[in-house]
């Protein structure tokens, strides 16, 4: 069974530039998460999506982050402008239905703003 | 807001030696999950204890839960140099929408 899979791995871009991740979820997972993940620190929700509709954004800055899931399946993250701290990893998630199953999470996407 | 926070911050011990971690958590949960997460690799799922249980085990990995202190630990038996890592306690709790929290992990290591 294949894993969740994100691109790119890295990124490196100055303040103020756009950027976006992808994601592509385990086949069948109706419920994609991403989290952000700063050095040092646990994961923090950005936003959750249950098939192609939001259960929760309640953390994401949504004046420069976006999310979408179109056809429910694969996610596009995406922030415009970035800041100095947006650096981070960008963690993509998925489970079979809502938190109380077990996220399978991709590699991650290490994002550095200069 | 931070619902678990693990303690240690950082564990150091010669291979082969137990380590123990624990995480403390605010709110009454549903379930309490560790991850571990290694350099350049994801976080991969490791055990999940629902409220109602108070131990449970998976090879070499042994979970209490404690619901009326607010605790976990997670004991590591006979490490080896690949348990290098760091290992999260995330809750579900009741009154977050369900969603994860997470703490900001127990760095381990192992030294051979």
């Amino acid at each position: 069974e294949a894993g969740v899979a994100q691109s790119p791995r890295y990124k490196i871009i100055e303040k103020r530039q756009s950027v976006a991740f992808w994601c592509n979820p385990i086949s069948g997972h109706a419920t994609l998460y991403w989290y952000q993940q700063i050095l040092g620190q646990g994961p923090k929700l950005l936003i959750q999506f249950q098939n192609n509709g939001v259960v929760d954004d309640s953390q994401l800055p949504k004046d420069r982050f976006s999310a979408e899931r179109l056809k429910g399946v694969d996610s596009t993250l995406k922030i415009q402008p970035a800041k100095l701290e947006d650096s981070a990893v960008y963690l993509c998630a998925s489970s079979l239905a809502g938190n109380r199953n077990t996220q399978y999470f991709g590699p991650g996407t290490r994002l550095t703003v200069l | 807001s931070q619902q678990g926070e693990e303690d240690p911050q950082a564990l150091s011990i010669q291979e082969g030696e137990n380590a123990t971690m624990n995480c403390s958590y605010k709110t009454s949960i549903n379930n309490l999950q560790w991850y571990r997460q290694n350099s350049g690799r994801g976080l991969v799922h490791l055990i999940l204890i629902r409220s109602n249980e108070r131990e449970k085990h998976s090879g070499r990995l042994r979970v209490t839960l404690d619901t009326s202190k607010k605790s976990s630990s997670l004991l590591i038996t006979a490490s080896r140099a690949a348990d290098t890592a760091s290992y999260f306690c995330a809750t579900d709790a009741q009154d977050s929408n369900y969603q994860l929290i997470w703490g900001a992990g127990t760095k381990l290591i192992i030294k051979p």
